[in-house]
C-alpha cells in the first residue's frame, strides 16, 4: 500500500497570506490528524477528521482550519499567515477502528517571510 | 490537557551499548502510548507502541515498559548500532487520535 502523501513539500509565502495544504492518508484509512512541528514547541496535535468531520481539536487559534472530503482526503488551512506558522506540518492517518497507530506523511515545510 | 516529560533531552551511546529514554505523562485517562523515531529530514516512524492492559513488550531490540500507577513509560534500545542515531519522540492518547508528544530525545551512538 502506499504510504501518506502530503503536497506540496515546501511552500514559501508572505505574512497576511493564507495557505492550504493537502494530505491523501493511506488507502482504508478514513482519519486524519494534523500537527505542527517547531524546534521551540515539538510536536503539536492541530485537529483531526474522520468521516468528512472535525473529531478533536488542539489549541490553535481559529485561523487554522481544516476539512476532509468523502475520500477521505484532507486539507489544513491557515489564513492571515504569521512569522510564527513557520514550520513543518504534519499528517497522519490511521483506521478508524479505535486502534490508534497513525502513520505520519512526509510533511510539508512552510516557511512565513 | 496531557502534559507529557520525556527525559534525556540527548543521549550518547557506545555502539553495543544500551539506550534508556524515559516519558512521564499526567492524565490518568492516557491509555494508548507510542512511540517513534524521526531520522533529520525525514518524517517520524512509528517504532512500537504499548496500550494500558499491558506492562511491557518488545519487538526485537526494542522494549517498552509502562507503568501506570507511577505514569511513566520507557523505551529500552539494546546493542545499538549507528543507524539507531535519530530524535525519538514518545506520545500518550487518550483514545482518540490526538497525540500528545514528548519534547524528543537525540540519540547518538557512537561507532
Amino acid at each position: 500500500k502506499a504510504g501518506v502523501t502530503q503536497t506540496p513539500r515546501y511552500l514559501i509565502k508572505t505574512r497576511g497570506q493564507q495557505v492550504t495544504l493537502s494530505c491523501s492518508p493511506i488507502s482504508g484509512h478514513r482519519s486524519v490528524s494534523w500537527y505542527q512541528q517547531t524546534p521551540g514547541q515539538g510536536l503539536q496535535f492541530l485537529f483531526e477528521y474522520f468521516s468528512e468531520t472535525q473529531r478533536n481539536k488542539g489549541n490553535f487559534p481559529g485561523r487554522f482550519s481544516g476539512r476532509q472530503f468523502s475520500n477521505s482526503r484532507s486539507e489544513m488551512n491557515v489564513s492571515t499567515l504569521e512569522l510564527g506558522d513557520s514550520a513543518l506540518y504534519l499528517c497522519a492517518s490511521s483506521l478508524p477502528s479505535g486502534k490508534n497507530e497513525q502513520y505520519f506523511g512526509p510533511g510539508t515545510r512552510l516557511t512565513v517571510t | 490537557g496531557e502534559n507529557v516529560e520525556q527525559h534525556p533531552s540527548t543521549l550518547s551511546v557506545q555502539e553495543g551499548d544500551s539506550a534508556v529514554i524515559k516519558c512521564t505523562y499526567s492524565d490518568s485517562a492516557s491509555n494508548y502510548f507510542p512511540w517513534y523515531k524521526q531520522e533529520l529530514g525525514k518524517r517520524p516512524q512509528l517504532i512500537i507502541d504499548i496500550r494500558s492492559n499491558v506492562g511491557e513488550k518488545k519487538d526485537q531490540r526494542i522494549a517498552v515498559t509502562l507503568n501506570k500507577t507511577a505514569k511513566h513509560f520507557s523505551l529500552h534500545i539494546t546493542e545499538t548500532q549507528p543507524e539507531d542515531s535519530a530524535v525519538y519522540f514518545c506520545a500518550a492518547s487518550t483514545g482518540a487520535n490526538n497525540l500528545f508528544f514528548g519534547t524528543g530525545t537525540r540519540l547518538t551512538v557512537i561507532p
